[in-house]
């Protein structure tokens, strides 16, 4: 499809696991955030990948919490030892450096850590 | 200096009614304004945007106020709908690269 592409949609994962969320960016996007939120609150910045620029790490919560993107392209989301308080959507969202810098927003996983 | 201020946290308006969210920022270096709606279960999605060299920009019953020297922004829903309660988030990037920041979002309630 034409749009962002998180995956999977929904996981359930025990405490102390560790888990992977994907991102399918919109091809040709430079830029790449991961966000979280926790039920009915705001998005909390994760992580933003531009184009071959160093990342900008500054919102991940925990040493836990780590992000690649390989060849400018897809996003993986790995979260180490998997604690309740993790449990949120997370989304991800690319766009254009340029132009509109309109971010397109995945549907989000919904991470349930039991 | 990153951050962007939004309130109300939540609303509550009559159907026919006007709704106002505000946001505030503090870095001058942002120069592109977005709004965000998102409904349950789905991610946001861009609503309306304004450019700060312009005060005002209309999209239907959505309108964006911008006030430049206060580093203020607002958006008013026109003729609010129960189809219109949703989740808004302002936002404040800079095209020079910095990365989009997010208000803490408004939930309006439309009643019928």
């Amino acid at each position: 499809g034409a749009g962002v592409s998180q995956s999977p949609s929904n996981k359930v994962t025990e405490k102390g696991k560790d888990v992977e969320l994907r991102c399918d960016p919109i091809s040709g996007h430079t830029a790449l955030y991961w966000y979280r939120q926790s039920l009915g609150q705001g998005l909390e910045f994760l992580i933003y990948f531009q184009g071959n620029s160093a990342p900008d790490k500054s919102g991940l919560p925990s040493d836990r919490f780590s992000a690649e993107r390989t060849g400018g392209s897809v996003s993986t989301l790995t979260i180490q030892r998997t604690q309740q308080e993790d449990s949120a959507v997370y989304l991800c969202a690319s766009s254009l450096r340029q132009a509109s810098n309109e971010a397109f927003f995945g549907q989000g996983t919904r991470l349930t850590v039991v | 200096q990153q951050q962007v201020k939004q309130s109300p946290q939540s609303l509550i308006v009559q159907k026919g009614g006007i709704s106002i969210i505000n946001c505030a920022y503090e870095n001058t270096a942002f120069d592109y304004f977005p709004w965000y709606q998102q409904f349950p279960g789905k991610g946001p999605a861009l609503l309306i945007a304004i450019r700060p060299d312009v005060s005002e920009k209309k999209e239907g019953r959505f309108t964006i106020s911008f006030n430049k020297s206060a580093k203020q922004f607002s958006l008013h829903i026109m003729d609010s709908q129960p189809g219109d309660s949703a989740t808004y988030f302002c936002a404040a990037h800079n095209t020079g690269g910095f990365k989009t920041i997010f208000g803490a979002g408004t939930r309006l309630f439309v009643k019928a």
